[in-house]
C-alpha cells in the first residue's frame, strides 16, 4: 500500500543547517514534493522532484531522493526562524494508476522549530 | 504563481445546520480540484477529487450524503457539510489541479477552519 513516514519534529538553531528526511512506499511514485504550512494557513509548495532524479537544488533547499532505498530528504541552508514551520514530505504517481487520479499521498510533516 | 481560494476562512455553526465552503482557481483553469481534511498534528486526508462536469470520486470511508461537492465551472468547487456535527469540525483544505502546468502540480487553498457547536 501507499504509505509515507517523516519524523514529527526537527529543532534547530538559527544558521544552522536543517535536514527533514521521508520515506515511501510506493516504488511507482513519479513525483516527489515537499510542502510547507504556517500555522493556521494551507500548504505551499517548495520544491519536487522527478523520480529519475537523484538531487535537485532551488536557493537554499537541497532535495536528495534515493529512489533505491525509496528516502526524500529536504536539507535547509541557513535555517532562519521565518522556516519554522510544518514540512509535508508527499507523493505522486502516476495519473490513472490504479484508479488514484495522481492524488498525492502525505507524509504526517515534521515540524521543524527553529531557536535563535 | 497559481492562487486558490477558499471562502470562508473560518466558520462557527450550530448542530445540525449545514455549512458551504467555496474553492475558486483564481487565475488558472481546473478540470480536478481535491478536499482534504486535516486534523491537529496530522497530516492531510484526501475525502474527495472534484470532477468538473461530473461527480466527485470519494475516498473510503467518507459519506458521499454527509460532504457534498459540486464542481459546476472549472474555477469553482464547492463542499457542503450537512447537518454538521461537532465531530465534523475540523481544517479543511482544497487544491486544484493545473492541467496545463508541469509534473502534477496541486495549487492549495489556505484552508477553512469549521467549528460546529
Amino acid at each position: 500500500g501507499e504509505d509515507v513516514e517523516q519524523s514529527l519534529f526537527l529543532s534547530v538553531r538559527e544558521g544552522d543547517s536543517s535536514v527533514i528526511n521521508c520515506t515511501y512506499t510506493d516504488s511507482s511514485s513519479t513525483y516527489l514534493y515537499w510542502y510547507k504550512q504556517e500555522p493556521g494557513a494551507g500548504l505551499q509548495l517548495l520544491t519536487y522532484i522527478f523520480s529519475n532524479m537523484d538531487m535537485k537544488q532551488d536557493q537554499r533547499l537541497t532535495v536528495l531522493l534515493n529512489k533505491k532505498d525509496k528516502h526524500l530528504s529536504l536539507r535547509i541552508a541557513d535555517t532562519q526562524t521565518g522556516d519554522s514551520a510544518i514540512y509535508f514530505c508527499a507523493e505522486s504517481i502516476t495519473p490513472g494508476y490504479g484508479g488514484s487520479q495522481g492524488n498525492l499521498i502525505f507524509g504526517k510533516g515534521t515540524k521543524l522549530s527553529v531557536k535563535p | 504563481g497559481a492562487v486558490v481560494s477558499q471562502h470562508p476562512s473560518w466558520v462557527i455553526c450550530k448542530s445540525g445546520t449545514s455549512v458551504k465552503i467555496e474553492c475558486r482557481s483564481l487565475d488558472f483553469q481546473a478540470t480536478t480540484m481535491f478536499w482534504y481534511r486535516q486534523f491537529p498534528k496530522q497530516s492531510l486526508m484526501l475525502m474527495a477529487t472534484s470532477n468538473e462536469g461530473s461527480k466527485a470520486t470519494y475516498e473510503q470511508g467518507v459519506e458521499k450524503d454527509k460532504f457534498l461537492i459540486n464542481h459546476a465551472s472549472l474555477t469553482l468547487s464547492t463542499l457542503t457539510v450537512t447537518s454538521a456535527h461537532p465531530e465534523d469540525s475540523s481544517f479543511y483544505i482544497c487544491s486544484a489541479r493545473n492541467e496545463r502546468g508541469a509534473y502534477n502540480e496541486q495549487f492549495f487553498g489556505p484552508g477553512t477552519r469549521l467549528t460546529v457547536l
